[in-house]
């Protein structure tokens, strides 16, 4: 299977703890993208990557969320002290940008649960 | 600011019968329009994508949307709904046209039960 996978597929973590997700992105693609989608809720965009460089960062991504793609191929998203606010699904998607309308393939997500 | 409105929640519809889900969008240029699917316990799967070059979209498994800029809309639609189609449907249009925003901009929600 060469799709977008992510690991792992659900997390149940205390309130405080840290916890870390992984994203491998289809191979060759160079743009990395996270978002994050409640229940009854569309997704919402979080973060995307280009090669290594993170380029943007949306209001949603406070200050206890921080990602990396280190040699642009996979990535992590860390939450640390997380709150009950942050049970949720995170999905990760990636691309190709090479001129013309990108197409953005998502993996099957971790669902987060804090207690 | 880009933005886009699934006008039902919740659709039902028979086996068999036409499926047609409703979208608005709002955008200050041309948009880059996309319709995905998510099953229960799977990823979002790609439906079809509008970049301009045709109004009329034609995506998998039967669906197609009509792009219409005077009504700014990007309806779903689907002759015959199957009992596969069950799941729910995101309407979704693209941060920005090229520059450095690709990040997707998604409506709630539809949710389609197909009845046998």
């Amino acid at each position: 299977d060469t799709g977008v996978s992510q690991n792992p597929r659900h997390k149940i973590t205390k309130r405080g703890q840290n916890v870390t997700f992984r994203c491998d992105p289809i191979s060759e693609h160079n743009r990395l993208y996270w978002y994050r989608q409640t229940l009854g809720q569309g997704p919402e965009f979080l973060t995307y990557f280009q090669n290594e460089a993170q380029l943007e960062k949306s209001r949603l991504l406070s200050d206890r969320f921080s990602a990396e793609r280190p040699k642009g191929s996979f990535s992590t998203l860390e939450i640390q002290r997380t709150e009950q606010g942050d049970s949720a699904m995170y999905l990760c998607a990636s691309s190709l940008q090479a001129g013309g309308t990108e197409t953005q393939y998502f993996g099957p997500g971790t669902r987060l649960l804090v207690l | 600011a880009q933005s886009v409105t699934q006008l039902d929640s919740h659709v039902s519809v028979s086996e068999g019968t036409p499926v047609l889900l409703r979208c608005n969008y709002s955008s200050s240029y041309s948009p880059s329009l996309f319709w995905y699917v998510q099953h229960p316990n799977k990823g979002l799967q790609l439906l079809l994508k509008y970049t301009s070059a045709a109004t009329l979209v034609k995506g998998i498994n039967g669906f197609e949307a009509e792009f219409k800029k005077s009504e700014t809309s990007f309806h779903l639609t689907k002759p015959s709904a199957h009992m596969s189609d069950a799941a729910e449907y995101f309407c979704v249009v693209r941060g920005a046209n090229g520059g450095s925003q690709g990040n997707l901009i998604f409506g709630k929600g539809t949710k389609l039960s197909v009845k046998p």
